[in-house]
């Protein structure tokens, strides 16, 4: 069965600083990998989306960056602002037809 | 393009009593996913469905839920004799047709059984 693990689990930053958000996934076998936002009470944003096929999605200031040999996916926000902080949800589609989810990392950004 | 619409947002129920939950999928989407989030919990899987047909439900719990997506109207998620357990945010996703393609989420349903 797929296990999805994000790291770190909550991550506090000063405006402006460049972070990292990893996610890693135990079975490589993966149609495609989705970042998603959720902020409190609310639903999710898709972020981005990238295809077993492919190594990045960029889309402003996020990267998204997959290797699926290794199991891992990276989401990089640069510039952080306080508006980015919410939770950030990794989740890979693999056989079958459901998506894994990560439990998630909670990001703070202090103005 | 209206997005995935579910209602309702807010639901409460009494223990012993029934919640059906709706879900609208994107106008063009075939395939809906719904989705339990429990408090402190990740998005666990519950059920895939196309239209009139359950594709997988290995994630829905075998007795008091069930799930349908008729072909009109939306897809509903009905929860029979809910129990205090069953209080979580419900969330329903869609996506065009193929294997590769994004999901889309709803706002979501929360139920809250009292």
């Amino acid at each position: 069965k797929q296990e999805v693990t994000q790291i770190p689990a909550a991550l506090s930053v000063p405006e402006g600083e460049n972070l990292v958000l990893n996610c890693s996934f135990t079975d490589s076998a993966i149609y495609n990998l989705q970042w998603f936002r959720q902020d409190p009470g609310k639903g999710l944003t898709s972020l981005l989306l990238i295809q077993s096929s492919q190594r990045e999605q960029t889309s402003g200031r996020l990267n998204a960056s997959l290797d699926k040999s290794s199991g891992r996916s990276t989401l990089y926000i640069a510039a952080s602002q306080p508006g980015d902080s919410a939770t950030y949800l990794c989740a890979v589609r693999g056989r079958g037809n459901q998506f894994y989810f990560g439990t998630g990392t909670s990001l703070t950004v202090i103005p | 393009n209206a997005g995935v619409m579910q209602n309702p947002r807010h639901l409460v129920r009494r223990r012993g009593q029934e919640a059906r939950l709706r879900c609208s999928p994107m106008k063009g989407h075939s395939h809906v996913y719904w989705y339990r989030q429990l408090p402190e919990e990740g998005l666990k899987f519950m059920v895939y469905l196309q239209k009139e047909n359950i594709i997988d439900e290995s994630g829905m719990p075998k007795e008091r839920f069930s799930a349908e997506f008729p072909k009109e109207g939306p897809s509903i998620l009905r929860i029979q004799q809910v129990v205090r357990g069953d209080s979580a945010a419900y969330f329903c996703a869609s996506s065009p047709l193929s294997l590769s393609d994004e999901q889309y989420f709803g706002p979501g349903t929360r139920l809250t059984v009292t």
